[in-house]
């Protein structure tokens, strides 16, 4: 079972925002960096947001990361239909001395 | 281009154990830390665990503990998962993945933890 949460459902219409939400603990989120990972459908999670906040290169800048306390959220501006995918959250949990993933978001682009 | 290309998909019995393997090219193998994440149909990523390919050291998630063992060819530059005991429940897809850095970040030292490249991904399914 996933010790981060994430709402199972996100969805909006294309050149909108949609925000994701990420809530841990103090052993993961609220003591090491945040990453996001987007798996479009039949292909490997990539990554898309690191230490919190950083954009890889190749990465739109329509995607933001920010973190607050024990919870994170990832916010997709100018929300278009390539980004209809699955989006998880991620951070190494000192307690479980493991990396952990959040439960997974699926955004939908109606 | 760095590349992690993983071996074909495996369908095994109830108590088998299957080995997947790992290669990568494009950067110093020895320099970054492979590690494995699963995904079975319908759930979530799960995280198992991390091996050095310089210095052999590795470590396992908990839940593994016991039934998977990590190990690499430096001369191919490849890792292998092999998992034992293998169940109806671990049908998955199986992904290797490079760990982007290593240290702590700020003056609250947390933790950078993230996989920038990942191998395409290998179905393993147990199935009697």
């Amino acid at each position: 079972q996933s010790v981060l949460t994430q709402p199972p459902s996100a969805s909006g219409t294309p050149g909108q925002r949609v925000t994701i939400s990420c809530s841990g603990g103090s052993s993961n989120i609220g003591s090491n960096t945040v990453n996001w990972y987007q798996r479009l459908p039949g292909t490997a999670p990539k990554l898309l947001i690191y230490t919190n906040n950083q954009r890889p290169s190749g990465v739109p800048d329509r995607f933001s990361g920010s973190k607050s306390g024990t919870s994170a959220s990832l916010a997709i501006s100018g929300l278009q239909s390539e980004d209809e995918a699955d989006y998880y959250c991620a951070a190494w949990d000192d307690s479980l001395y493991a990396y952990v993933f959040g439960t997974g978001t699926k955004v939908t682009v109606l | 281009q760095v590349q992690l290309v993983q071996s074909g998909g495996e369908v095994k019995k109830p108590g088998a154990s299957v080995r997947v393997s790992c290669t990568a090219s494009g950067y110093t193998f020895t320099s970054y830390d492979i590690n494995w994440v699963r995904q079975a149909t319908g759930q979530g990523l799960e995280w198992m665990g991390w091996m050095n390919p310089n210095s052999g050291n590795k470590a396992y998630a908990q839940k593994f503990q016991g039934r998977v063992n990590m190990t690499r060819n430096t001369s191919i530059s490849t890792v292998y998962l092999e998992l034992s005991s293998l169940k109806s429940e671990d049908t998955a897809v199986y992904y290797c993945a490079r760990r982007r850095t290593k240290g702590y970040i700020g003056p609250r030292r947390e933790r950078e933890y993230s996989f920038d490249y990942w191998g395409q991904g290998t179905l393993v399914t147990v199935s009697s």
